[in-house]
């Protein structure tokens, strides 16, 4: 139990291009779903947190119109990277908690390449 | 922000052999967990302790936990190259209503046959 999926697993764009990830958790309703950056041999560094049916609470330093966050459902949350830009290129990983546990699950990642 | 600071940055046993590696923090917490990353891929829960326990264990893992020293540590025994991975500690603050976690810079672990 407790998978939460990630699509695309990997996705080459142009630079000015808009990129959609999508984070689903398939065998539990997530009420919250984190979005985190990971830089090559770095820790994670949390972007945003997704509350389902209302708006992204950023981080930090963390451009929310640059980067958008929906979470429509209990299942699914999208970060839009927009006008994607060389310095956008990353991994992207998304985690999902449920109120009856302190565990986040996480997703396997997105790897950005912006060219 | 991350607070976690996991000392050593990296390690290279052989096959059998233990690894211990060990996270320190700065802030009061309400739990705090371990997590591995293989490579290029997401990240595994491995074991959660609260801030009222002192030791757990789960399998060929053992964390210990000293909220006097605001650390942990992740012991793993009869190491395998399958272990091979990053080990990240993360903390959840209290009070935790938030569910955010804040991660460490992580191990890299190495198990040679």
């Amino acid at each position: 139990g407790a998978v939460v999926s990630q699509h695309p697993s990997r996705v080459i764009c142009k630079s000015g291009t808009s990129v959609k990830i999508e984070c689903r958790s398939l065998d539990f309703q997530a009420t919250t779903m984190f979005w985190y950056r990971q830089f090559p041999k770095k820790s994670l560094m949390l972007m945003a947190t997704s509350n389902e049916g209302s708006k992204a609470t950023y981080e930090q330093g963390v451009e929310k119109d640059k980067f958008l966050i929906n979470h429509a459902s209990l299942t699914l949350s999208t970060l839009t990277v927009t006008s994607a830009h060389p310095e956008d290129s990353s991994f992207y990983i998304c985690s999902a908690g449920t109120p009856s546990t302190d565990t986040q699950y996480f997703g396997p990642g997105t790897r950005l390449t912006v060219l | 922000s991350q607070q976690g600071e996991e000392d050593p940055q990296a390690l290279s046993i052989q096959e059998g052999e233990n690894a211990t590696m060990n996270c320190s923090y700065k802030t009061s917490i309400n739990n705090l967990q371990w997590y591995r990353q293989n490579s290029g891929r997401g990240l595994v829960h491995l074991i959660l302790i609260r801030s009222n326990e002192r030791e757990k264990h789960s399998g060929r893992l053992r964390v210990t936990l000293d909220t006097s020293k605001k650390s942990s540590s992740l012991l793993i025994t009869a190491s395998r190259a399958a272990d091979t991975a990053s080990y990240f500690c993360a903390t959840a603050r209290t009070p935790s209503n938030d569910y955010k976690l804040s991660f460490g810079a992580g191990t890299t672990v190495t198990v040679r046959a």
